[in-house]
């Protein structure tokens, strides 16, 4: 059964910083990857999506990797911001699902940039 | 502006009285899929829906109903709300080739006493 993780589950950070974000996951065969944010109130946010054949993708100064054989993957955000503060969630879509595009969270990681 | 909207947003019910979340999306995606919320469990799959008329249960169905009969909506019906239905709800939309992002509605906190 595929299991997501996610750690640190809350990060409190000062503003400028550079910080990673982990998430990881214990069956390898997936077909895609994608990093959300979720603020109170306003939903769930894609950010990045990798496909299993990917090593990584950027938008802006945000870069996500995916090393499939390790079962992990790592958000990076670059000179981080105080909107930059809340709950990143990582989800997997399994290659195996059929025609059903379910993703498999994981519990996510609350973010934090102070001024 | 492409977008999957949820109504209502917020909901405060008693336990039994029959509802209807409704979700719309205007992309035109084949794709649907409700999702459940819940502190340390994270987001759990209700139901999904491959196409018009096309539906079929998640990991946590008992209790729900769905429906699909236009392409852009896919409420999600609780015939008899209890309180373990208290949650967060989100709709999810995606298209069945090409790019494979996931696009969510904004929510529907619901609370059943």
């Amino acid at each position: 059964k595929q299991e997501v993780t996610q750690i640190p589950a809350a990060l409190s950070v000062p503003e400028g910083e550079n910080l990673v974000l982990n998430c990881s996951f214990t069956d390898s065969a997936i077909y895609n990857l994608q990093w959300f944010r979720q603020d109170p109130g306003k939903g769930l946010t894609s950010l990045l999506l990798i496909q299993s054949s990917q090593r990584e993708q950027t938008s802006g100064r945000l870069n996500a990797s995916l090393d499939k054989s390790s079962g992990r993957s790592t958000l990076y955000i670059a000179a981080s911001q105080p909107g930059d503060s809340a709950t990143y969630l990582c989800a997997v879509r399994l290659d195996n699902a059929g025609n059903n595009r379910k993703l498999i969270w994981g519990l996510g990681t609350s973010l934090a940039v102070n001024p | 502006e492409a977008q999957v909207t949820q109504n209502p947003r917020y909901l405060i019910t008693v336990t039994g009285k029959k509802l209807t979340v409704t979700c719309s999306q205007n992309m035109n995606h084949e794709y649907m899929s409700w999702y459940r919320q819940d502190p340390g469990l994270g987001l759990r799959q209700i139901y999904y829906s491959m196409n018009v008329e096309v539906t079929d249960k998640g990991d946590v169905p008992e209790g729900y109903k769905v429906s699909r009969k236009e392409k852009r909506n896919f409420p999600l019906i609780l015939e008899s709300p209890s309180p373990n239905q208290t949650s967060l709800y989100f709709c999810a939309s995606q298209r069945t080739s090409g790019p494979n992002e996931q696009f969510f509605g904004p929510g529907t906190r619901l609370t059943v006493l």
